[in-house]
């Protein structure tokens, strides 16, 4: 059992590339997430998920994209990559807890570590 | 209080001692309160899920209470081991998914 895996695990960008970064879980969760970790911030939502063909926005979603085509993979899309993107992006897989309908605790991934230069 | 709160921000202490972190949030459209225990180089884990006012939930060494009703939960530590080092975080359930975070409490615990 993977549980949530992240691809890449390291990434070097230039300015203005674009690139994806993918989430798949194998735990047929509902709800999926990608948050991005910087000094001293914790953990920032970026966009989420809550469902498959289903997206919203979180606390920095400011250039980035998202998309949900599949119910176990989560994409998170940099368009135009700045410095200020640099950091280490993390996401996050949760379902339903039964006859509750609150979010059990996020399963993570290993998150991927990256560098805008 | 608008986002979610935790203090110290980090906490040094000697194996054996007890401590005990705060985490506050928003006390409206309340779901729930994570915590998770975050060691270098690896993925957050979940410690407990709380949902209900005047919830306590034990994990061994390590347990947490929870109100609701004034947007604060605590977590404890009692008899501290050098394997406990780490940073705690707590998050916010206030609406359906949606998941925020503290900053967390980075504990060091030494010999």
């Amino acid at each position: 059992n993977a549980g949530v895996t992240q691809t890449p695990k390291f990434r070097v960008l230039k300015t203005g590339q674009s690139m994806t970064l993918l989430c798949a879980q194998d735990m047929n969760h509902e709800y999926m997430y990608w948050y991005r970790q910087d000094p001293g911030m914790g953990l920032r939502l970026i966009h989420y998920s809550v469902g498959e063909g289903t997206t919203a926005k979180g606390e920095v979603p400011d250039g980035y994209n998202v998309s949900r085509l599949k119910k176990q993979n989560f994409l998170l899309g940099l368009e135009s990559a700045a410095p200020s993107q640099t950091s280490v992006y993390f996401c996050a897989s949760s379902y339903l807890g039964p006859g509750t309908q609150i979010n059990t605790e996020a399963f993570f991934g290993q998150g991927t570590r990256l560098t805008v230069v | 209080i608008l986002n979610v709160e935790q203090s110290p921000q980090s906490l040094h202490v000697q194996e054996g001692d007890s401590t005990n972190f705060t985490c506050s949030f928003p006390s409206s459209n309340f779901y729930a309160l994570h915590w998770y225990r975050w060691e270098t180089a690896k993925s957050p884990e979940a410690l407990f899920v709380m949902t209900l006012n005047g919830d306590e939930k034990k994990k061994g060494r390590i347990s947490a209470t929870l109100n609701t009703k004034e947007g604060y939960s605590y977590l404890y530590i009692k008899g501290s081991q050098p394997e406990d080092s780490a940073t705690y975080l707590c998050a916010s359930l206030r609406t359906a998914s949606k998941l925020t975070f503290g900053t967390g409490t980075r504990l060091q615990v030494t010999l």
